[in-house]
Formats: structure tokens, C-alpha cells, sequence
């Protein structure tokens, strides 16, 4: 079964550092995600992506966030200057058109910024 | 804007016994609902989802649902719980009207834990 695959599993970083969180969503799925969990709370949604553009963005999504579709499998999240703040669990989530289809989600990263 | 509230942030329950995860939400026009499921060290995985049509919705691992538009609930239940559905569990909800990208918001999460 097509699994949504996130690299690498655990990253840790000095704050003001960039660093890019990698997906592979599952292959012919059109809309691309990213959310965030901090430790014990709740899961957020950071962005959506369809057709190599955002198509929202959370008031967590700021200018040192960015996404990209580099090529025709990969989904990344860079971070340009990592905060404490920003430790979190990232999961990517992946699905088909149509808006009754269902996000599937990665394993997750996470990223622990000292 | 959209929201969901998961009452109870633990559910305990021995094994063989009903469980049910409660879940209410809130949408401004009608919504999609999901339950997904959290193990440990692991990514969120799909159980079910309501969509439109019979308010009972059956998922993954004998899971069911129900959904009740006057309640703005979607309570997710199992006839007979097992040790290894101890999990944190997470409700979502997307408003239809939102547009096609839109996001899944989530509740805060119930941890189950099913004794022996």
C-alpha cells in the first residue's frame, strides 16, 4: 500500500540555522500538506500546496517558512532560521482531488532546535 | 471557522468492554469528519471518515462512528476494546464550503488506554 515518506525521522539543529524537512507524498496525489505538533499539544496545520502553488497558509506560516515541489516526487519544508520555538513534530500529508478524499499523513520529523 | 473539541483528555477501559472517544465540532456550513489514530513515535494513521449519507460510519480495526448533525457530534466507538488500540486519538473536521485545498483541523487528542 502507497505510504507517504518523510526524511530524516529526527533532526537536531542551533537555533538561527536553515533546515529542509523532506517528503515523498504518495504518487498521484495532487494536494500537498504540511502541520506541526509540538510536544502534547494539538496537531496544526502550517500549509497547503496544489498545482506548484500555496493554497493556504496558517498565521504560523511567516516569511521563514517556505515550500517547494522541487521535482515530480518530492514535497520539502525549509526553514530558514530555525527558532526555539519551532520544535515540533512536522507531518506531511498527502491526498487526491476531490475535497471528500482523505489526507494521509507520514511518519513525521522531528526537529529539536537547541 | 472551524473547530473541534475531544471532552476527555483520557479514556480508560478494560479489555472486552465497549469504548467510546467523544468528539464534538464546529463548522459554519456542513462538514467532513475523520478519526485518525496515533501511536507511539508514529504518524497520524486514517481509521474513518463521514462524508455524506448514513450517519454510521465503519473504519479500520472494527472502529465505527456516528455522526449527529443536531448533536455536532462524532463520536468514535468499538463493540470491544483491545490492549492493543491504546493510542492517542484525534478527531478532525473540514468545513465543504472552505474551498478544495482546505485544511483539517484538529482536536487536541484522547489518549485511550485498554487494560488487561
Amino acid at each position: 500500500e502507497p505510504e507517504v515518506t518523510q526524511t530524516p525521522s529526527h533532526q537536531v539543529t542551533q537555533m538561527g540555522q536553515e533546515v529542509i524537512l523532506r517528503c515523498v507524498p504518495i504518487s498521484n496525489h495532487l494536494y500537498f500538506y504540511w502541520y506541526r505538533q509540538i510536544l502534547g499539544q494539538k496537531v496544526e496545520f502550517l500549509v497547503s500546496f496544489y498545482n506548484n502553488e500555496i493554497s493556504e497558509k496558517s498565521e504560523i506560516f511567516d516569511d521563514q517558512f517556505s515550500v517547494e515541489r522541487p521535482d515530480g516526487s518530492n514535497f520539502t519544508l525549509k526553514i530558514r532560521s530555525t527558532k526555539l520555538e519551532d520544535s515540533a513534530m512536522y507531518f506531511c500529508a498527502s491526498r487526491l482531488a476531490g475535497p471528500q478524499e482523505t489526507q494521509y499523513f507520514g511518519p513525521g520529523t522531528r526537529l529539536l532546535v537547541l | 471557522a472551524q473547530s473541534v473539541a475531544q471532552p476527555e483528555d483520557q479514556v480508560n477501559v478494560a479489555e472486552g468492554n465497549p469504548l467510546t472517544v467523544k468528539c464534538t465540532y464546529s463548522v459554519s456550513g456542513n462538514p467532513y469528519l475523520f478519526w485518525y489514530v496515533q501511536y507511539p513515535n508514529r504518524g497520524l494513521q486514517f481509521l474513518l471518515k463521514y462524508i455524506t449519507g448514513d450517519n454510521l460510519v465503519k473504519g479500520s480495526y472494527g472502529f465505527e462512528a456516528e455522526f449527529n448533525k443536531s448533536q455536532t457530534s462524532f463520536h468514535l466507538k468499538k463493540p470491544s476494546a483491545l490492549v492493543s488500540d491504546s493510542a492517542l486519538y484525534f478527531c478532525a473536521v473540514r468545513d465543504k464550503e472552505t474551498g478544495t485545498a482546505s485544511k483539517l483541523t484538529f482536536g487536541t487528542g484522547t489518549r485511550l488506554q485498554v487494560t488487561l
